[in-house]
């Protein structure tokens, strides 16, 4: 079975820029996850969806992140301007359902992003 | 207060050593617990989940202290390959099913 998928793996940008990161998550997941980890830091949520719609973007800096998943299966998300402090590895997990029963989310091997 | 704390580490620990990891909890409506696993530069895996009666997994034995809002996880005969970084992760069901991860503790089990 194939895995959570992500690109590109690495990305170099300079501050102000813009960047975008794409996901597919395992087949038949319905819930998807974008989550950012800072070195040294453990993976925060920025936002959750369930199929097309969104359950929590609580974390997400909207001024500036945005995400879509359009028709409930693939999913970006993209930083415009982008600041040095979203230095991070973005990951992107997918769970059956809302991950609250087994708690077992598959995560991709992230999309790591340098800001300069 | 942050929602999950763990000691970042590192705990560095001679083959077969036991160690164990300590975690804590700030809500109290938390309604499921579990320890991930992050190996360097790769993405966290789950590791097992905690039941409030406490289960074990071969070397692996996780508990939950729910009045203290504590969780740990033990690990026996620790091995080379047990060297990662050990992720608490809670489900605060008040919270719409979110999971939260701990900062991560790391192990370094050495010959």
């Amino acid at each position: 079975e194939a895995g959570v998928a992500q690109s590109p793996r690495y990305k170099i940008i300079e501050k102000r820029q813009s960047v975008a990161f794409w996901c597919n998550p395992i087949s038949g997941h319905a819930t998807l996850y974008w989550y950012q980890q800072i070195l040294g830091q453990g993976p925060k949520l920025l936002i959750q969806f369930q199929n097309n719609g969104v359950v929590d973007d609580s974390q997400l800096p909207k001024d500036r992140f945005s995400a879509e998943r359009l028709k409930g299966v693939d999913s970006t998300l993209k930083i415009q301007p982008a600041k040095l402090e979203d230095s991070a590895v973005y990951l992107c997990a997918s769970s059956l359902r809302g991950g609250s029963n087994t708690g077992e989310l598959f995560f991709g091997e992230g999309s790591r992003l340098t800001v300069l | 207060r942050k929602e999950v704390e763990q000691d970042p580490g590192p705990f560095n620990v001679p083959e077969g050593a036991t160690v164990a990891f300590n975690c804590t909890y700030s809500n109290s409506a938390s309604q499921s617990f579990f320890w991930y696993r992050q190996d360097c530069r790769k993405e966290p895996k789950l590791l097992m989940s905690v039941y409030s009666s406490g289960n074990e997994d071969g070397r692996f034995t996780a508990q939950l202290n729910r009045a203290s809002q504590y969780i740990s996880l033990l690990i026996r005969d620790s091995k080379l390959s047990d060297s990662a970084t050990y992720l608490c992760v809670v489900n605060a069901r008040g919270g719409g099913n979110k999971l939260t991860f701990g900062t991560g503790t790391q192990l370094k089990v050495e010959l």
